[in-house]
């Protein structure tokens, strides 16, 4: 069984553009969460889908957006972009949700300059 | 808010040897879930260990076992036999009953002596 495929492992942008980041869970998972890792504030929680539904929302601006498709899949995007959204971004899937046990990707590492 | 404290950022141990990781929480629910999770250099985390925190037993998988303290909201992670494998940031998570993603320490950096 595959596991969870993040595309593209790494990107370079440039302030004030816009990025999109996609996720394709394990097969049959429903559950898709995205979370943002820096080395100042660690691993933070951006948002988590549910057959295509936003359940829930971490403390992000609105600038961080999401969807998932009726497949799973599942893309984030990352409007007018700033210095400090440089990271590694993860995405994780599950059957049902967060606590259950979570299958993360490799992540897509973000560089904004 | 919960909060996930891990109070180590590194740790160093012999090959062979026992090493316990410690983490703390906070949180004003009664149904929750505790979670270990590893990060080799891969970047990609794998789930060590998973605990209810209805149940009063403690989670065990191989070499891995955790220290649950509800009342004391301690979660440590005891590694025995450390194998150089098992050289990684080790990242302790809280999630709630409901569908709250993952909320998790700063993490502990696991170093094995060989």
């Amino acid at each position: 069984k595959a596991g969870v495929t993040q595309t593209p492992r790494y990107l370079i942008k440039t302030r004030g553009q816009q990025v999109t980041l996609s996720c394709s869970p394990i097969s049959g998972h429903r559950s898709v969460s995205w979370y943002q890792q820096t080395p100042g504030q660690g691993l933070q929680f951006l948002f988590e889908y549910f057959s295509e539904t936003q359940r829930n929302k971490g403390n992000f601006p609105g600038r961080f957006s999401g969807r998932q498709f009726s497949n799973s899949r599942s893309e984030m995007n990352v409007s007018t972009l700033e210095l400090g959204d440089s990271a590694l971004y993860l995405c994780a899937s599950s059957l049902t949700g967060p606590n259950e046990k979570l299958f993360f990707g490799s992540g897509t590492q973000l560089s904004v300059l | 808010a919960q909060t996930v404290t891990q109070s180590q950022p590194e740790m160093s141990v012999q090959e062979a040897e026992t090493v316990t990781l410690s983490c703390t929480y906070d949180t004003s629910e009664s149904d929750y879930y505790l979670f270990w999770y590893k990060q080799p250099p891969s970047r990609q985390m794998i789930l060590v260990i998973r605990q209810e925190a209805y149940k009063q037993q403690n989670a065990t998988e191989n070499r891995f076992s955790v220290n649950f303290q509800k009342a004391a909201k301690s979660f440590s992670l005891k590694i025995s036999d450390s194998q150089l494998g098992d050289a990684a940031m080790y990242f302790c998570a809280y999630a709630g009953g409901g569908a709250d993603g993952l909320t998790f320490g700063k993490g502990t950096h696991l170093i094995i002596q060989p």
